[in-house]
Formats: C-alpha cells, sequence, structure tokens
C-alpha cells in the first residue's frame, strides 16, 4: 500500500529554471494539498485541490501553479525558481470527512541556488 | 481567519517522565477537529492523535493524550513515560468541520534525554 508518494526526493535547480512536482495517492482521497514547511514556520498551504479539475490558492501561492486532471495525481508546478522557494515540498491528501486525518508524502527537498 | 499557537519552540524531557506540548488555537468555526502530527529527523509526518470540538471525552491514543479545554481554545499533547524516539518536532493542526483546509503551528521540537 503505497499511500502518497512524492516525484522527485530531492532536486537542485538554477535561478529561472522551471520544474514539476508529482504527487501521487492510492487511496482515492478527494482532497489534496501542497504545503512548504520552512524553518521555525511549520507548514504552509501553496494550493489544493477538493476534486479532478478543481485547485485554489492557499497561503502562499505565488510562484506557483498545479493541475489535477487525475483524481490520484496532483501536480506542483515552478516555472521560473527564485532561491526563496529554497523549501521542503510536502503533498497530503485526505478524505471529506472532517475527522479523517492528512496523508503525507515523504517530502521534496528543493535548493534553488 | 483560523490561527495555531505553539509557544514552546523547544522542550526537554528525561527518559520515562511525561511532557505536555502547548496548542492553542483561535477559529470563529463552531465545529472543528483539532490534530497532532510527529515529525522525527528523518522527515516524514506521522498522524499521532485527533480530537473533535464537541467530543466530550479527551481523545487518548496508547502513550498519547489530549488535554482539550474547550473554552480555553487549548489541546495540549500530553506524552507519557517519554522514550528517546519521541524526540523529535511536534505539530499542531485544526480543521474545520465544514471545510477542507488544515492549519499548522510552528511546531515545537521535542529532545528526551537518557
Amino acid at each position: 500500500n503505497a499511500g502518497v508518494t512524492q516525484t522527485p526526493k530531492f532536486r537542485v535547480l538554477k535561478t529561472g529554471q522551471s520544474m514539476t512536482l508529482l504527487c501521487a495517492q492510492d487511496m482515492n482521497h478527494e482532497y489534496m494539498y501542497w504545503y512548504r514547511q520552512d524553518p521555525g514556520m511549520g507548514l504552509r498551504l501553496i494550493h489544493y485541490s477538493v476534486g479532478e479539475g478543481t485547485t485554489a490558492k492557499g497561503e502562499v501561492p505565488d510562484g506557483y501553479n498545479v493541475s489535477r486532471l487525475k483524481k490520484q495525481n496532483f501536480l506542483l508546478g515552478l516555472e521560473s525558481a527564485a532561491p526563496s522557494q529554497t523549501s521542503v515540498y510536502f503533498c497530503a491528501s485526505s478524505s471529506s470527512r472532517s475527522t479523517d486525518t492528512q496523508y503525507f508524502g515523504p517530502g521534496t527537498r528543493l535548493t534553488v541556488l | 481567519a483560523q490561527k495555531i499557537t505553539q509557544t514552546q519552540p523547544g522542550m526537554f524531557v528525561q527518559e520515562k517522565e511525561a511532557v505536555t506540548l502547548d496548542c492553542t488555537y483561535d477559529t470563529s468555526d463552531p465545529s472543528y477537529g483539532l490534530f497532532w502530527y510527529k515529525q522525527p529527523s528523518s522527515g516524514e509526518m506521522i498522524f499521532l492523535i485527533y480530537q473533535g470540538s464537541y467530543d466530550q471525552q479527551n481523545a487518548t491514543e496508547g502513550r498519547y493524550s489530549l488535554n482539550f479545554q474547550k473554552a480555553r481554545k487549548s489541546a495540549n499533547l500530553v506524552i507519557s513515560a517519554s522514550q528517546l524516539g519521541d524526540s523529535a518536532m511536534y505539530f499542531c493542526a485544526m480543521r474545520p468541520y465544514y471545510g477542507q483546509n488544515f492549519v499548522f503551528g510552528p511546531g515545537t521540537r521535542l529532545s528526551v534525554l537518557p
């Protein structure tokens, strides 16, 4: 049972380069989320999705785009990476039940030089 | 807007002793859930315990219990009989019943001393 997987696990980019992070879940969850984690700031929501084909902005959406073409996948894109986007990125999914927890992927460590 | 406050950036506890990690929250939603997660140095996020705002009893899961005081808007995590493996970051989070987003606190780093 894979749960939530993220690809890649590590990446180094140069300023201005683009990349896409892939998140996949096999739990048939409706909701999916992208967070970034920076030291001392906990997890901050970038974008989220409540279903296939729908996305919405979170707390820190600038510089990122997302797509959810299939229910099980949620992609996070950086069109022109900046050093301020150096962070650890977590994907998570949850069911629509309000009492259910989120299930997290293992994280992607991104460094932008 | 919702907000989670964890006022203890770091905590130390002796092995086998109990420790309380503080969490206070602010919300205008009448119904919500509170969650605690553990993040060891390996980086994964591990769900520990859940408390619903209308639950009459404080939640317990093994050595973890939640001291929920609704009027004070606090949801402190109590870890009994601390073990070296409990050394980690701990995050408090909240989710409204009729919403889909989770709001996280900044976390508390717990160090268990042998």
